[in-house]
């Protein structure tokens, strides 16, 4: 069965300054996704960055990035530059090959503060 | 406009009563899915489409039914709701099978049962 952890139920970063979210998976499959969606407090999932299991580079999106080590099985978000409008609910999720559905961590609150 | 739509967006139920939450989307995606949001659960699976009338149950299929009968359209009906029901109600769709399709969510479906 697959699954994701997310051990950091909230975190405080100050604007400008970088920020690590952090995640790690399971899973049996060798080819799988892994993807991070932002939620904000109106509510709407916005999806943000993709890392399949093959890639061999870390998957970047302006200023997201993802910090993959396989052997590990983390995908870290990294948040360069923190923004105020980057104050939300940020979910990592994994997508395996044999079935359709996403499988959801429980998600990590980011404060930005000025 | 194109995209992914639930109905009702708000809902205020009573426990027993019958509730249908509509999903409609217009990309034509092969697949659907619906979630609901808890605190402390992240988003979990309650049930998914592959294709028009092709369903599968998800983590948490108990109390709801599904049904498919146009690509399009994904209705969720609870159908004696109860007060453990009350949640965020999401319905997602993709257009890729296997680990690189990201989903992409409608704004969701607050419920309420009393």
């Amino acid at each position: 069965a697959q699954k994701i952890t997310q051990t950091q139920p909230g975190m405080f970063v100050q604007e400008k300054e970088a920020v690590t979210l952090d995640c790690t998976y399971d899973t049996s499959d060798p080819s799988y996704g892994l993807f991070w969606y932002k939620q904000p407090s109106s509510g709407e999932m916005i999806f943000l960055i993709y890392q399949g299991s093959y890639d061999q580079q870390n998957a970047t999106e302006g200023r997201y990035s993802l910090n993959f080590q396989k052997a590990r099985k983390s995908a870290n978000l990294v948040i360069s530059a923190s923004q105020l409008g980057d104050s939300a609910m940020y979910f990592c999720a994994m997508r395996g090959p044999g079935f359709q559905k996403l499988v959801f961590g429980t998600g990590t609150r980011l404060l930005v503060s000025p | 406009d194109a995209g992914i739509t639930q109905s009702p967006r708000y809902k205020i139920t009573e426990t027993g009563r019958q509730v249908t939450l509509m999903c409609h989307q217009t990309w034509s995606h092969s697949y659907m899915f619906w979630y609901r949001q808890d605190l402390g659960h992240g988003l979990r699976l309650i049930y998914y489409s592959a294709a028009a009338d092709i369903t599968d149950k998800g983590e948490v299929p108990d109390g709801y039914v599904v049904s498919r009968s146009k690509t399009e359209n994904f209705p969720l009906t609870l159908e004696s709701a109860t007060r453990s029901q009350t949640s965020v109600y999401f319905c997602a769709s993709s257009g890729r099978a296997g680990n690189t399709g990201e989903l992409f969510f409608g704004e969701g479906s607050r419920l309420t049962v009393l």
